[in-house]
């Protein structure tokens, strides 16, 4: 029963260091997400994906950068870390008809120096 | 554009008592989803419950029961005799389908902090 599964569950990098966080899904869903999450705000949505090769902007993607080489992963790097890149990140997936929920992984805490 | 409202920040009841969340949602589709998600302590996202906007049934499962009310644009939680478990963070959230081009990205409240004190 692994549903959703992220990778690292924390993260502490200097600012300007990069990194990837991966997401893996064996539920067989068609999208993905990944949001971020702060204090009173939420969560909002980064990017997402709808299917293998397929990536699209959310409401904040500046300053991450997406990638789905397979159906079951979906990456979120960030090419220079800045300390308001200080968040919960979260990956959801989902099937693709309209009615299905978002199921998402345990999330990840990544703090920038 | 989507909006969701919670309007509660905090909320703090003792056990035992009843405790209704609130949501506000905006929208201009006329086809939607709503759903509740609970964030416990150790901050995983837990779907509790979804409604489209064709349905306006309440909902009752267990201590748990949602009001649907389309005439107010809102979608509220109520949990019965509250209990210490329940103490989590409460999103509600909205997905709708523009025209089959929104892919199901959910809007998300900004989250009410429950705490049920023994």
């Amino acid at each position: 029963n692994a549903g959703v599964t992220q990778t690292p569950k924390f993260r502490v990098l200097k600012t300007g260091q990069s990194m990837t966080l991966l997401c893996a899904q064996d539920m067989n869903h068609e999208y993905m997400y990944w949001y971020r999450q702060d204090p009173g705000m939420g969560l909002r949505l980064i990017h997402y994906s709808v299917g293998e090769g397929t990536t699209a902007k959310g409401e904040v993607p500046d300053g991450y950068n997406v990638s789905r080489l397979k159906k079951q992963n979906f990456l979120l790097g960030l090419e220079s870390a800045a300390p308001s890149q200080t968040s919960v990140y979260f990956c959801a997936s989902r099937r693709k008809q309209f009615n299905q929920p978002q199921h998402f992984g345990d999330g990840t805490r990544l703090s920038i120096l | 554009a989507q909006k969701v409202t919670q309007a509660q920040t905090e909320i703090s009841v003792v056990e035992k008592e009843d405790v209704t969340l609130d949501c506000v949602y905006e929208t201009r589709d006329t086809t939607y989803y709503l759903f509740w998600y609970k964030q416990p302590p150790s901050g995983e996202l837990v779907f509790l419950i979804r409604r489209n906007s064709f349905d306006e049934q309440n909902e009752i499962s267990g201590r748990y029961s949602w009001n649907f009310q389309k005439s107010t644009s809102s979608f509220n939680f109520t949990i019965t005799a509250s209990q210490v478990v329940d103490s989590a963070v409460y999103f509600c959230a909205l997905s709708t389908n523009a025209g089959g081009t929104s892919y199901g990205k959910l809007t998300f409240g900004q989250g009410t902090i429950l705490t049920v004190h023994p």
